[in-house]
């Protein structure tokens, strides 16, 4: 059962686009999303992260939307760059559970072409 | 910076053999997981701890178990390895609930 599921798996953008990558979320109780930017070899690395008490948080060319009453919400990376090419991971959590684990999506692996 | 190193970068094992990966974090943190990654599921939670010796099923772990005898080292054992136990696994560490993990770079194990 996939609790945070994940939209699209590959993307392709040229450079300057837009991109969008979507997820949705079934528990309600999930209070803490996460996306997370994976390069090749790499392990993922947080790279901005949002609290439903807000339905916007933008940081640079990143700004995650959040939709509650949709249980949704979604990364967009304005003016994309070929180095931004990478796979992306959404994610959610509770609060209170311990030691903070997080419930991933599948990911999206995004290309962005010169 | 927060270093999460994980032992080996590639390893292969054939059927039945019992298999070790260990990770270790370098900075006190306390919290310490295990995942896999596969195309198309992301990543899955296998095993964490929030405490040396005290470890939590995550919502894939049979199969493995793990072991933490000290807070900076975190291992996660294969029992009996299978063919579908081949994956990149991830291991990462952090500080309390609401902070960031810090991954390693991933094992990526084959099972022949």
């Amino acid at each position: 059962q996939q609790q945070v599921k994940q939209s699209p798996q590959s993307l392709i953008v040229q450079k300057g686009g837009i991109s969008i990558i979507n997820c949705a979320y079934e528990n309600t109780a999930f209070d803490y999303f996460p996306w997370y930017q994976q390069f090749p070899g790499k392990g993922p690395a947080l790279l901005i992260a949002i609290r439903p008490d807000v339905s916007e948080k933008k940081e640079g060319r990143f700004t995650i939307s959040f939709n509650k009453s949709a249980k949704q919400f979604s990364l967009h990376i304005m003016d994309s760059q070929p180095g931004d090419s990478a796979t992306y991971f959404c994610a959610a959590s509770t609060r209170d559970n311990q030691g903070g684990k997080l419930i991933f999506g599948q990911g999206t692996e995004l290309s962005v072409k010169p | 910076d927060v270093k999460v190193t994980q032992s080996s970068r590639y390893l292969v094992k054939r059927t039945g053999e019992k298999v070790f990966l260990e990770c270790v974090q370098d900075m006190d943190h306390e919290n310490m997981f295990w995942y896999r990654q596969d195309p198309g599921l992301g990543l899955r939670l296998i095993y964490f701890s929030y405490d040396v010796k005290m470890k939590e099923k995550g919502d894939i772990p049979e199969g493995y178990s793990v072991s933490r005898e000290k807070k900076e080292r975190f291992s996660l054992i294969l029992e009996s390895a299978s063919t579908n136990q081949t994956s990149m696994y991830l291991c990462a560490s952090s500080l309390t609930v609401e902070s960031p993990l810090h991954f390693g770079n991933g094992t990526r194990l084959t099972v022949t």
